[in-house]
């Protein structure tokens, strides 16, 4: 079974300063699909940025961009020029591309980083 | 517009009762998951349906029943073998036939024991 691990319960930034989450998961499967989601105090799940295993580029979606090492199996999210609207929970998920017996299409998630952004 | 609805939004449970929480969508999705949220825990998958009529168990399917009759509702039975159900729970879509498409996830349900 695969699994997601997020390494830091919390993390901190200064407005418009870098930040970057950690996501490692363990998986023996070759293509899968990786996520960043986003839960702020609303609890609303948002999607932050998404990244497939088959690709080799990283993945980039405004002051959000992630660092894909497959051989790693790590999946960091960098979040540039911080904003208070970054505050929340982020979640990394991990889901199969193949469809076999027993749950490949259940997005497995971490444990989830909670971002303070300090003004 | 097209999304997920759940409903309550908060709940409470007493002793030995069963609750539904009900999840409604309206984006023709034919997958439908029920996950669980506790604080440090991120969310557990309890059950996941790909097609009407058909479901399967997540991780912590124990104490918790599922119905899929309707390709648009999935409701969740917390029964009274759940012997802590205090939890918030998210109800998700999403396509079959593009794995790479996200999640839509509900606003939740806020469970709560008197």
């Amino acid at each position: 079974a695969q699994t997601v691990t997020q390494s830091q319960p919390e993390m901190s930034v200064q407005e418009a300063e870098t930040v970057t989450l950690s996501c490692t998961y363990d998986t023996s499967e070759s293509d899968y699909y990786l996520f960043w989601y986003k839960q702020p105090p609303s609890r609303q799940m948002i999607l932050v940025i998404r990244q497939e295993a088959y690709k080799q580029q990283n993945a980039t979606e405004n002051r959000f961009s992630v660092n894909f090492q497959k051989a790693a199996k790590s999946f960091s999210l960098k979040i540039s020029d911080s904003q208070l609207g970054d505050a929340a929970m982020y979640f990394c998920a991990y889901r199969s591309s193949f469809i076999t017996q027993g749950g490949s299409e259940k997005l497995v998630f971490g444990k989830g980083t909670k971002l303070t952004v300090n003004p | 517009d097209g999304g997920i609805t759940q409903s309550p939004k908060y709940l409470f449970r007493k002793e030995g009762q069963n609750v539904t929480l009900s999840c409604e969508q309206n984006l023709n999705h034919d997958a439908m998951y029920w996950y669980r949220q506790d604080p440090g825990q991120g969310l557990r998958l309890i059950y996941y349906s790909q097609i009407v009529n058909d479901f399967q168990k997540g991780d912590i399917a124990e104490g918790y029943s599922v119905s899929r009759e309707k390709k648009e509702s999935f409701p969740l039975t917390v029964t009274s073998a759940q012997k802590n159900p205090t939890a918030f729970y998210l109800c998700a879509s999403s396509r079959t036939d593009r794995r790479n498409e996200k999640l839509f996830f509900g606003s939740g349900t806020q469970l709560s024991v008197l």
